[in-house]
């Protein structure tokens, strides 16, 4: 069974970069050929956002209103995929999910990893 | 502000039918499809819906989905407490080339 689990700092100065690991075991990222690899955030208490996805060639796509700052990576030799977000602020704090998804929807979910941005 | 819409919250009694509506443009459930969600806090949010009406193995046939033009329906039969969290709807956007989230909706059992 396909598990995903984030890891990185839970804490994150403002105005420095975040940068995040999504670990994928029980399947490997360069045999799906058919799904994406993505991030997605949490602000608390408020809802859902996209931040980006990635396929097993590195293809990305990113939502327009970061892709000024993210950058989403893969290394299949690893199994892993990655997360940067630069120049963060408090407005970046937020429960971050990596997940695995076809073109249309959501099936596949980390447990999440808060992030805070505070100094 | 969300490009799609949902009502913020939904209540009923158990047993109850309830339904979540999604509302978005032709650029983004118009030409795409419908996803709806779980989330129980401090979880991950579940697939209970996708392709606009099909649902996952394991998933009750207590919840359905429906589309139609620019909405997606999500349906809830025989209420149950344990389906009090909040649900999302999803679809892709070809104007903006973005996955979007509806703003969610609260269920509460009364």
């Amino acid at each position: 069974q396909l598990q995903l689990q984030e890891s990185g700092p839970g804490l994150v100065k403002p105005s420095e970069t975040l940068s995040l690991t999504c670990t994928v075991s029980g399947g490997s990222i360069s045999g799906s050929n058919n799904f994406y690899w993505a991030w997605i955030r949490q602000p608390p208490g408020k809802g859902l956002e996209w931040i980006g996805s990635i396929d097993y060639s590195g293809t990305t796509w990113y939502h327009p209103s970061l892709k000024s700052r993210v950058t989403i990576s893969v290394d299949t030799s690893k199994n892993q995929f990655y997360l940067k977000v630069r120049s963060v602020s408090a407005a970046d704090t937020a429960v971050f999910y990596c997940a695995r998804h076809p073109p249309s929807s959501w099936p596949d979910w980390g447990q999440g990893l808060l992030v805070a941005v505070s100094s | 502000q969300s490009v799609l819409t949902q009502p913020p919250s939904v209540s009923a009694a158990p047993g109850q039918r309830i339904t979540i509506s999604c509302s978005g443009s032709s650029s983004n459930i118009g030409n795409d499809y419908v996803s709806w969600y779980q989330q129980f806090p401090g979880t991950a949010p579940k697939r209970l819906i996708y392709d606009n009406n099909k649902r996952p193995s394991g998933i009750p046939d207590r919840f359905s989905g429906s589309k139609s033009g620019t909405s997606g329906t999500l349906t809830i039969t025989g209420l149950q407490t344990g389906d009090e969290a909040d649900y999302y709807c999803a679809t892709w956007d070809s104007s903006m080339n973005a996955h979007l989230f509806g703003p969610g909706t609260r269920v509460t059992v009364l």
